[in-house]
């Protein structure tokens, strides 16, 4: 496997349900990213990791929780969603310490939740 | 608020002609600015990077051109080639971020190219 993979790249979820995505980078990268892209609108930037650390917590409601395990791993646990939370979720690696911010995405995960 | 602002939601042009895509933002510290490309069905692809240093960077057929002064960049492809048709995203991030990457993605422009 190569850049970033994201797994299950389909989902569906009733709103009483526990799911996780998962993401991995094989890009030897210390920073992974979560986003959420709705129809029509801007990536949203919802957790940043670096070192493993939550940096970054854009106003995510607690239904998502992320887990970072280790700089090459990262969780997005989903419970008791609402449908309007149906968006494709896309994960990102980066390495911050160059100054370089590329960021890598992985393929997404198209969520449906109903 | 919308920091990163792509106006137009779509974009055709002919096969050999030059697509330019537009990108405006509002924060003046923005310091570094990201085209990204994405296929349906596949996540974003990182395309090409200015500073803000810069006022034009090349790279084969794509150029990104920048002035702060208008808080503008725009993207230019040429010749376009239908393979280039995707949605396009302009990203931006500021001063500070280099410890967190944090990247502020516009909306995007979808450019048909057509043959």
């Amino acid at each position: 496997e190569t850049g970033v993979t994201q797994t299950p790249r389909h989902l569906v979820m009733g709103m009483t349900n526990k799911k996780s995505l998962k993401c991995e980078q094989h890009l030897g990268h210390n920073a992974m990213y979560w986003y959420k892209q709705s129809a029509k609108k801007p990536l949203e930037l919802m957790f940043v990791y670096n070192f493993k650390e939550q940096t970054e917590n854009n106003s995510v409601p607690s239904r998502f929780s992320p887990e970072c395990p280790n700089s090459s791993h990262l969780f997005l646990h989903l419970h008791t969603l609402q449908p309007e939370d149906s968006a494709l979720y896309l994960c990102a690696s980066s390495q911050v310490e160059r100054g370089a911010l590329e960021q890598y995405f992985g393929p997404g995960t198209r969520l449906t939740v109903t | 608020d919308q920091q990163v602002k792509q106006n137009s939601p779509s974009l055709s042009v002919q096969e050999g002609r030059i697509s330019i895509l537009n990108c405006d933002y509002t924060n003046s510290m923005f310091d570094y600015f990201l085209w990204y490309k994405k296929y349906p069905a596949e996540g974003p692809t990182f395309l090409i990077s200015i500073s803000s240093i810069k006022d034009k960077n090349e790279d084969g057929r794509f150029t990104v051109f920048l002035n702060k002064s208008a808080k503008h960049l725009s993207l230019h492809i040429v010749p376009s080639q239908p393979g280039d048709s995707a949605v396009y995203f302009c990203a931006a991030s500021a001063h500070g971020s280099s410890n967190t990457g944090k990247l502020i993605f516009g909306q995007g422009t979808t450019l048909q190219v057509k043959p």
